[in-house]
């Protein structure tokens, strides 16, 4: 069973950069069949994407977000990234990694459990 | 900008029908659009019910059905039950690996 793990600080001040950290458990990491990305949810809100990272290090960024984030991978930990810079209160969230199939299915199919980041000072 | 709807909230009976929608503020719901949609109780992470229009997910009871209505996505609950209460997202696949989520249905069953 696929497990996605969410890892970094929980309190960031503003005008800082976030950064998160998405673990993953299984060798479909490093597959040509997924993309990996980031997905936020303000408290009491909604859900919004944040970007994908493919195996390769392509990338795509929501075009809301797209001037302050930066989304990386390192197949050799089973890992990708995600950096938000310049965040505000307004970046307060609820921040998930999910998996996202290439072919015709194009559903977020396994997700993090979360990590929930405050920015304040 | 685009901009993927939803109903804010739906009341419906025990047993009862309901259908949630997904449209967007300019232009038609087509399923070029890959429209998904999701479960989300509280503190768990949203779990995909229908997928690619009318597609099941594996496990997804089968009151749970995808469509297009008109000009929308559409995911119609029937016969719901108590622990269909919950919130729910569409997607919408907007190409070059975009996806915009909608901003959720909150269902009530009573």
């Amino acid at each position: 069973q696929l497990q996605l793990q969410e890892s970094g600080p929980g309190l960031v001040n503003p005008s800082e950069t976030l950064s998160l950290t998405c673990t993953v458990s299984d060798g479909s990491f490093t597959t040509s069949f997924y993309y990996w990305a980031w997905i936020r949810q303000s408290p009491g809100k909604g859900l919004e994407w944040i970007g994908s990272v493919y195996y390769s290090g392509s990338t795509s960024y929501n075009p809301s977000l797209s001037s302050r984030v930066t989304i990386s991978i390192d197949t050799s930990k089973n890992q990708f990234s995600l950096k938000l810079s310049s965040v505000t209160a307004a970046d307060t969230a609820l921040y998930y990694c999910a998996r996202r199939a290439t072919g015709a299915r194009k559903d977020f199919d396994y997700w993090g459990q979360g990590t929930l980041v405050t920015v304040s000072s | 900008q685009t901009v993927v709807t939803q109903e804010p909230s739906f009341s419906v009976s025990p047993g009862g029908t309901v259908t949630l929608t997904c449209g967007l503020t300019s232009g038609s719901v087509s399923p070029s659009y890959y429209p998904t949609w999701y479960q989300q109780t509280p503190g768990q992470p949203p779990r995909t019910l229908i997928y690619n229009t009318n597609t099941r997910s594996s496990g997804v009871p089968d009151r749970f059905s995808g469509s297009i209505l008109g000009n929308k996505a559409a995911l119609t609950i029937t016969g719901a039950q108590a622990d269909d209460e919950c919130d729910y997202f569409c997607v919408l696949y907007m190409g070059s690996d975009i996806s915009i989520f909608g901003g959720g249905t909150k269902v009530t069953v009573l």
